[in-house]
């Protein structure tokens, strides 16, 4: 079973639209992250969210924390193509003596001209 | 300040050698995570170091180890390799992290590895 569920899996879309993603689990954590990963890179770090309710704003992306700390969401306004990339998110997780990162699968999103 | 440095970026094996991968931190930095991505499963945590000393690992079979130097540079090898095994493979580096206190990951560019 999956701890981070991410839909949808893909999105096409053209420039100018707005679009939202979203991350859902049953579980509830301490804080969430939303990463972007461009082919043939690593994710980058795009926002992290720790308190329920919390809005964050980056530019034309806004990301949501829910309520109950169990999902986030990510809306881009005016999608560009600069946009296009694999949109991930992600939640420290504790091991056996050190945190490591829990990854949702992505949605791969691709804003067409 | 330079960023995680991965070698190889490719490489191309046949099934049932062996693979070394490299990874350089971000100066200063003295952990360093190791994570495999596939279509199929995604991202999938490896195994984390800190001052030489494996604290952490995922489920992924024996196959896989890594170590870290006393500069902090890691390594992962992979033997006796499986078709299943063809992935990218990305290495983060953070300050400090515990079981207590989570830091920001820089992660690298990754090493893509394509067993044949």
């Amino acid at each position: 079973t999956q701890l981070l569920e991410q839909s949808p899996q893909f999105l096409s879309i053209q420039e100018g639209e707005n679009l939202t993603v979203y991350c859902n689990s049953s579980s509830v954590f301490s804080s969430l992250q939303w990463y972007r990963q461009e082919p043939g890179e690593g994710p980058v770090l795009l926002v992290t969210v720790v308190t329920g309710g919390e809005v964050k704003k980056l530019k034309r992306l806004t990301f949501q924390f829910g309520d109950a700390r169990k999902d986030s969401s990510l809306h881009i306004t005016a999608a560009q193509p600069g946009d296009t990339g694999l949109y991930l998110c992600a939640v420290p997780y504790s091991g056996a003596g050190s945190y490591q990162l829990t990854f949702g699968k992505g949605t791969k999103l691709s804003v067409i001209p | 300040k330079a960023g995680v440095t991965q070698t190889p970026r490719y490489l191309i094996k046949t099934r049932g050698q062996q693979v070394t991968l490299s990874c350089s931190p971000i100066s200063g930095h003295r952990s360093v995570s190791w994570y495999q991505q596939t279509p199929g499963q995604g991202l999938q945590f490896l195994f984390e170091y800190f001052s030489e000393t494996q604290r952490n690992k995922g489920n992924f079979p024996g196959r896989f180890s890594g170590r870290q130097f006393s500069n902090s540079r890691s390594e992962m090898n992979v033997s006796t390799l499986e078709l299943g095994d063809s992935a990218l493979y990305l290495c983060a580096s953070s300050t400090l992290t515990s079981a207590f206190s989570y830091n920001e990951q820089f992660f690298g560019p990754g090493t893509r590895l394509t067993v044949l």
